[in-house]
């Protein structure tokens, strides 16, 4: 596509389900990031997978959250046993993976943790 | 861990007016440094990327210029539209392919 997606755009859930978020990034786009944004707050890294490499998981919160990445292409985040905290908008993020170039956004899975 | 900064956190101004959004980082040994806009409920769009050999880069109203040794960038917006307003992101990358983000500044321009 011409765009990173994601979806669903939002999801809301009760407090102890499994959740899973998708994105599809920019075609050809080696790079792939997961951000977490909680109201009012910055953007706060999540995961990062870069072609073949193993992931960089050091932004994962806790051992609820991985993330999965198929043919170096579509990725998935899961949460397990989802918490009130969990609620926020999850965005995700392509570059053509060459070191730090310019990264292009998703419009981000707002979950709602009821 | 790097640390970014971005002052002021809220900006309200008439419209026209010329004005500039700050942003520093604490770790100066930087790959890049790009500055996003984010619309309410949207995701975040890209407006200028600057290497770390750059001191500037301009698309239309917008000029970003970065002083890696101070640890500083600014987004500078010439004649402000109220279609300005929107919460304005930087992000400083390491070689590492890791990215920092600020926690921005909400401008509001004012007809």
């Amino acid at each position: 596509g011409a765009g990173v997606s994601q979806s669903p755009s939002n999801k809301v859930t009760e407090k102890g389900k499994d959740v899973e978020l998708r994105c599809d990034p920019i075609s050809g786009h080696t790079a792939l990031y997961w951000y977490r944004q909680s109201l009012g707050q910055g953007l706060e890294f999540l995961i990062y997978f870069q072609g073949n490499s193993a992931p960089d998981k050091s932004g994962l919160p806790s051992d609820r959250f991985s993330a999965e990445r198929t043919g170096g292409s579509v990725s998935t985040l899961t949460i397990q046993r989802t918490q009130q905290e969990d609620s926020a908008v999850y965005l995700c993020a392509s570059s053509s993976g060459l070191a730090s170039i310019e990264q292009f956004f998703g419009p981000g899975t707002r979950l709602t943790v009821l | 861990k790097q640390e970014v900064t971005q002052i002021p956190a809220a900006l309200s101004v008439p419209e026209g007016e010329n004005l500039v959004l700050n942003c520093s980082f604490t770790d100066s040994a930087i790959y890049n440094l790009q500055w996003f806009r984010q619309d309410p409920g949207k995701g975040l769009t890209s407006l200028l990327l600057i290497q770390s050999s750059q001191r500037e880069q301009t698309s239309g109203r917008l000029n970003a210029s970065l002083d890696k040794s101070s640890g500083r960038s600014t987004l500078y917006i010439a004649a402000s539209q109220p279609g300005d307003s929107a919460t304005y992101l930087c992000a400083v990358g390491n070689n590492f392919n890791k990215f920092y983000f600020g926690s921005g500044t909400k401008l509001n321009v004012k007809p």
